[in-house]
């Protein structure tokens, strides 16, 4: 299993420009979500899905937008990049419920410039 | 809002000496699950320990293990046997299943360790 995988690794855009940080996983989890680090801050919740078809926003949803059109794949747009927008973007899937630890994928480093 | 918070931003200890990381949680639910992630400088996430909102015992894993203190809303980390590759931040993270929440889970600011020879 390759488990959660993202790509790119590395970015850097302009301001304005957009772009789709790809995410998928293959242990055939309900639950993916995307976070975001800056330093100081912890991993904040971005957005999030509970299956194909079904997302729904996290503490920090704006200038992001997410579509589950299949139980692998999760990706996060960026529509219109900004400065605050550089960051470490994290991938996480899991099963579904509390006791269930979700898996990281390696993450993107995005610069904005 | 569930919050989690991490009173120490940076801890250091000697090597094979033991070390505990603090962790307060806040919510109302009565069904959650509580987490510690590392994060060495290559910058992946690694799970660590699992505690239940309603297991009785503390749960171990390895050299780590988790003091779970229901009542006082605390889910420490301890590392026995401090080694230098222990060196990394370290975050508590809880995941709620009541309330709307979706199993979303909430991380704490994280605690950056530091391992001396």
């Amino acid at each position: 299993n390759a488990g959660v995988t993202q790509t790119p690794k590395f970015q850097v855009l302009k301001t304005g420009q957009s772009m789709t940080l790809q995410c998928a996983q293959d242990m055939n989890h309900e639950y993916m979500s995307w976070y975001r680090q800056d330093p100081g801050m912890g991993l904040r919740l971005i957005h999030y899905s509970v299956g194909a078809g079904i997302t729904d926003q996290g503490e920090v949803p704006n200038g992001y937008n997410v579509s589950r059109s299949t139980t692998e794949d999760f990706p996060l747009r960026l529509l219109s990049a900004a400065p605050s927008q550089t960051s470490v973007y994290f991938c996480a899937s899991s099963l579904r419920g509390p006791t269930y630890e979700q898996y990281f994928g390696p993450g993107t480093r995005l610069t904005v410039t | 809002a569930q919050k989690i918070t991490q009173t120490q931003p940076g801890m250091f200890v000697q090597e094979k000496e033991a070390v505990t990381l603090d962790c307060t949680y806040d919510t109302s639910d009565p069904s959650y699950g509580l987490f510690w992630y590392k994060q060495p400088s290559s910058g992946e996430m690694i799970f660590l320990i699992y505690q239940g909102s309603y297991d009785q015992q503390n749960a171990t894993e390895g050299r780590y293990s988790l003091n779970f203190q229901k009542a006082r809303k605390s889910a420490n980390l301890v590392i026995s046997a401090s080694q230098l590759g222990d060196s990394a931040m370290y975050f508590c993270a809880m995941r709620r299943a009541s309330g709307g929440s979706n199993y979303k889970l909430t991380f704490g600011k994280g605690t950056l360790l530091t391992v001396n020879p």
